[in-house]
């Protein structure tokens, strides 16, 4: 079965810190991967997409980078945090993009202060 | 309905009610995605209709899709208090197989 982590589950960081979010899929081989951001109350906005290790695309720029070091790990950082930057960070898979379901993981929740 | 920018939206019922919640797009869309979003979890597929599909069934949820009027609905009959959550609907219709743009979400609760 496939499991999909993420962590931290929450962080408190202060404004102008680095930040480091992590994803990890589990049994699956090359899966699409992709990090949303939800405001409080909000919607979910698409950040970053990833079809292959080492790639990734940008969607919406917020002053944060992604990286996919691993065909199962994706990673969400920045080296100077935003008041902006808070709220929730979702990471999920799917097979075959837009067209097939996407499984989510269970968020970070990111408070900056 | 929901779609665009606009803050969440909220409905209440009572328990045993039907309950129907729209979605618009404003482009071309292969498929529209139906999401249930729990309190302080990630957003859980519900139902994945095609453009193909006018009509998709799961259980007492019901998703109808009409390309024509760039439209999408949740139904879910006799709602129960557990149907409480946040519904998104989504679509790929901003472009691109890997973007899939998210609608503003509709808040439900459902009161015993």
């Amino acid at each position: 079965a496939q499991t999909i982590h993420q962590w931290p589950v929450a962080e408190i960081k202060a404004v102008g810190s680095p930040l480091s979010l992590g994803c990890t899929i589990k049994g699956k081989s090359s899966p699409n991967l992709y990090w949303y951001w939800q405001a409080t109350g909000g919607t979910l906005q698409q950040l970053f997409y990833s079809i292959t290790v080492g790639q990734v695309e940008s969607v919406v720029q917020l002053n944060l980078s992604a990286s996919r070091p691993k065909d199962d790990q994706f990673i969400l950082s920045t080296e100077k945090l935003l008041l902006s930057h808070s709220g929730f960070y979702l990471c999920a898979w799917s097979l075959y993009g837009a067209g097939s379901d996407y499984t989510f993981g269970s968020g970070t929740r990111l408070l900056v202060i | 309905s929901q779609w665009g920018e606009e803050n969440l939206q909220a409905l209440s019922i009572q328990e045993g009610e039907d309950v129907t919640m729209n979605c618009s797009y404003k482009t071309y869309t292969t498929v529209v995605h139906w999401y249930r979003q729990d309190s302080g979890r990630g957003p859980a597929l519900i139902i994945l209709i095609r453009s193909n599909e006018r009509e998709k069934r799961s259980g007492r949820l019901r998703a109808t899709l009409d390309t024509s009027s760039q439209s999408s609905s949740l139904s879910i009959t006799a709602a129960q208090c557990e149907d409480t959550a946040v519904y998104f609907c989504a679509t790929d219709a901003s472009g691109g197989n890997n973007k899939l743009t998210f609608g503003q979400g509709t808040v439900l609760s459902v009161i015993p």
